[in-house]
């Protein structure tokens, strides 16, 4: 069993700050890591998907980096807006075993 | 292209009862997988299929719980003698195949089960 872990839990911002956070998970047997977003009422949202050592992602104002030897993520966003306040997941696999997801990181943005 | 569907997208049953929930993937996805999310827990992997196999169904209960995608048609959830705690929102995704880039998941809306 994968074990994918998210840090912090929830995480309060003010509008304009800019804020991170990390996915870990076990850097044997690497195969992709994906990134979601999960607003209150709606399904996830894919927003990146990440599979070399390295990789850097960005759309708009959010980013994600993958360090997949010591086995961790970041994802950023620069000037936390109100609609940024998701719940954001990482999910680790692919492959036979399908996506293994973590708790999420619950941000909320503070006008 | 619609995206994931998922129906119901509220479902009551009694305790005993069976449930269905139906999940219909994007066009020209093969990939379906099941989560379940328990209040106040995050996703939870239950299984995951393609076109007429069951590729992994280690997350799936061993009781009461199956899951089929057939040849035609969308992919059901089948809850057997439902009881309080299968009370979730259950989450369909397809994927066009599994791997790395180009083969993101895309969630339908979910199904909530209420067993009363």
């Amino acid at each position: 069993i994968l074990n994918v872990e998210q840090s912090p839990q929830s995480l309060h911002v003010q509008e304009g700050d800019s804020t991170n956070f990390t996915c870990s998970f076990p850097s044997s047997n690497f195969y992709a890591l994906h990134w979601y977003r999960w607003e209150t009422a709606k399904s996830p949202e894919a927003l990146f998907v990440m599979t070399l050592n390295g990789d850097e992602k960005k759309k708009g104002r959010i980013s994600a980096t993958l360090n997949t030897k010591e086995g961790y993520s970041y994802l950023y966003i620069k000037g936390s807006q109100p609609e940024d306040s998701a719940t954001y997941l990482c999910a680790l696999g692919g492959g036979a075993d399908g996506l293994t997801f973590g708790k999420g990181t619950h941000l909320i943005i503070q006008p | 292209n619609a995206g994931v569907m998922q129906n119901p997208r509220h479902l009551v049953r009694r305790r005993g009862q069976e449930a269905r929930l139906r999940c219909s993937p994007m066009k020209g996805h093969s990939h379906v997988y099941w989560y379940r999310q328990l209040p106040e827990e995050g996703l939870k992997f239950m299984v995951y299929l393609q076109k007429e196999n069951i590729i992994d169904e280690s997350g799936m209960p061993k009781e009461r719980f199956s899951a089929e995608f057939p040849k035609e048609g969308p992919s059901i959830l089948r809850i057997q003698q439902v009881v309080r705690g299968d009370s979730a929102a259950y989450f369909c995704a397809s994927s066009p195949r599994y791997g790395g880039e180009g083969t993101e998941a895309f969630f339908g809306q979910g199904t909530r089960l209420t067993v009363v």
